[in-house]
């Protein structure tokens, strides 16, 4: 079974441009979560779906951060437009209906802005 | 939402067996306990979960307490390879329909040859 994939693995952009990154969840699972994850710390919730909807969406910096999930399935989550306090790894997860506490990770994107 | 405390960083040797414990006073009565391993570059990797006594994988073994105030992970025979970043969550995925995982900054677990 494939696992969480995540596009692309690293991006260094300078501040003030927009960035996407890419998520393609374990199939069938229902819950798809966006983290940010700083230089030792643990990862910080951004954004949770349920199936297409948002259901938590309460620390995402709206004035910059967009999140999509069409049909339920992939996702995209983009700044615009990026600071250099973005820099951190974005991470995609996603957790089965029956196993919502249990979360698969992808390897996450790198994300440098200079 | 429970919050966790665990030691910022552990050394051990191969061969060794090593424990985790984690402290979460204000767990609920529904909370669930779970562990997560990382390592640098890559993604968290669920390891175990439990609710009560003792709960056993291939990986790791989870004990909690009567109390549920604290949990302990156990690794048996560590190698090099366990080297990781240990992160012990309490939450309610089964029932709370706004369910959120709040990290904290895990334990870093050093093996030595």
């Amino acid at each position: 079974e494939a696992g969480v994939v995540q596009s692309p693995r690293y991006k260094i952009i300078e501040k003030k441009q927009p960035v996407a990154f890419w998520c393609n969840p374990i199939s069938g699972h229902n819950t798809l979560y966006w983290y940010r994850q700083n230089l030792g710390q643990g990862p910080e919730l951004l954004i949770r779906y349920e199936n297409e909807e948002a259901v938590d969406d309460s620390q995402l910096p709206k004035d910059r951060f967009s999140a999509e999930r069409l049909k339920g399935v992939d996702s995209t989550l983009k700044i615009q437009p990026a600071e250099l306090g973005d820099s951190a790894v974005y991470l995609c997860a996603s957790s089965p209906r029956d196993r919502v506490g249990v979360a698969f990770f992808g390897q996450g994107t790198r994300l440098t802005v200079v | 939402l429970a919050k966790t405390t665990q030691p910022i960083s552990m050394d051990s040797y191969e061969g060794q067996e090593v424990n985790i414990t984690c402290s979460h006073n204000n767990i609920a009565t529904n909370d669930y306990i779970t562990w997560y391993q990382q390592f640098p570059s890559q993604g968290p990797r669920f390891i175990i979960q439990g609710y009560k006594t003792k709960v056993t994988n291939e990986v790791a073994s989870l004990f909690i307490p009567a109390d549920r105030k604290s949990s302990t992970l156990s690794l048996p025979r560590v190698s090099l390879s366990d080297t990781a970043v240990y992160y012990c969550l309490v939450g309610d995925p089964p029932m709370d329909s706004n369910y959120q995982l709040i990290w904290g900054a895990g334990t870093k677990l050093i093996i030595k040859p």
